[in-house]
């Protein structure tokens, strides 16, 4: 069974540069999730859809980032314009949904904003 | 919102047990708790997740006390290949962030 997907693994930009990430979560999977990790530290929470619907995006700034899950499976996490404190990897995770609800992550994007 | 918290470091010799624990208060109560596995330029990988008492699979348990206040993660005999970073994740008591805790680099010696 493939795992989540994301793309690109590395990104190197300039400082007001937009950026886009894309994560492709585990087939079937209804729950999904994107996650900033500064080195060092534990992954935060951005924003959660179920389906379509963003559940939770309290975490999310949304002066300069967004996202969207259109049809449900596929996302994209935007950030425009970059800062140089967006230089961090930014993770993307999936689930089912239900009682266990086991959140299954991929790679991440490394970030560098110069 | 939950806070935990968890060692920083821990070291150990291979074939030893570790535990690792992890604080954790204001978390929902009716959710439960998970462990991962984080290697450089990787995502966390699932561990073991629990609700209360204990749990066990294959590779690791965990102990949660009734009060869920804190869990501990297990791991028997650690191997070289275990050396990683150890977060535990829980959902905070207003149902919506999940908040994960701040690694336990974990250094297994030959």
């Amino acid at each position: 069974e493939a795992g989540v997907v994301q793309s690109p693994r590395y990104k190197i930009i300039e400082k007001k540069q937009p950026v886009a990430f894309w994560c492709n979560p585990i087939s079937g999977h209804n729950t999904l999730y994107w996650y900033l990790q500064n080195l060092g530290q534990g992954p935060e929470l951005l924003i959660r859809y179920e389906n379509e619907e963003a559940v939770d995006d309290s975490q999310l700034p949304k002066d300069r980032f967004s996202a969207e899950r259109l049809k449900g499976v596929d996302s994209t996490l935007k950030i425009q314009p970059a800062e140089l404190g967006d230089s961090a990897v930014y993770l993307c995770a999936s689930s089912l949904g239900g009682d266990t609800d086991t959140q299954y992550f991929g790679p991440g994007t490394r970030l560098t904003v110069l | 919102l939950a806070k935990t918290t968890q060692p920083i470091s821990m070291d150990s010799y291979e074939g030893q047990e570790v535990n690792i624990t992890c604080s954790h208060n204001n978390i929902a109560t009716n959710d439960y708790i998970t462990w991962y596995q984080q290697f450089p330029s990787q995502g966390p990988r699932f561990i073991i997740q629990g609700y209360k008492t204990k749990v066990t699979n294959e590779v690791a348990s965990l102990f949660i006390p009734a009060d869920r206040k804190s869990s501990t993660l297990s791991l028997p005999r650690v191997s070289l290949s275990d050396t990683a970073v150890y977060y535990c994740l829980v959902l905070d008591n207003y149902g919506q962030n999940f908040v994960f805790g701040p690694g336990t680099r974990l250094s297994v010696l030959p």
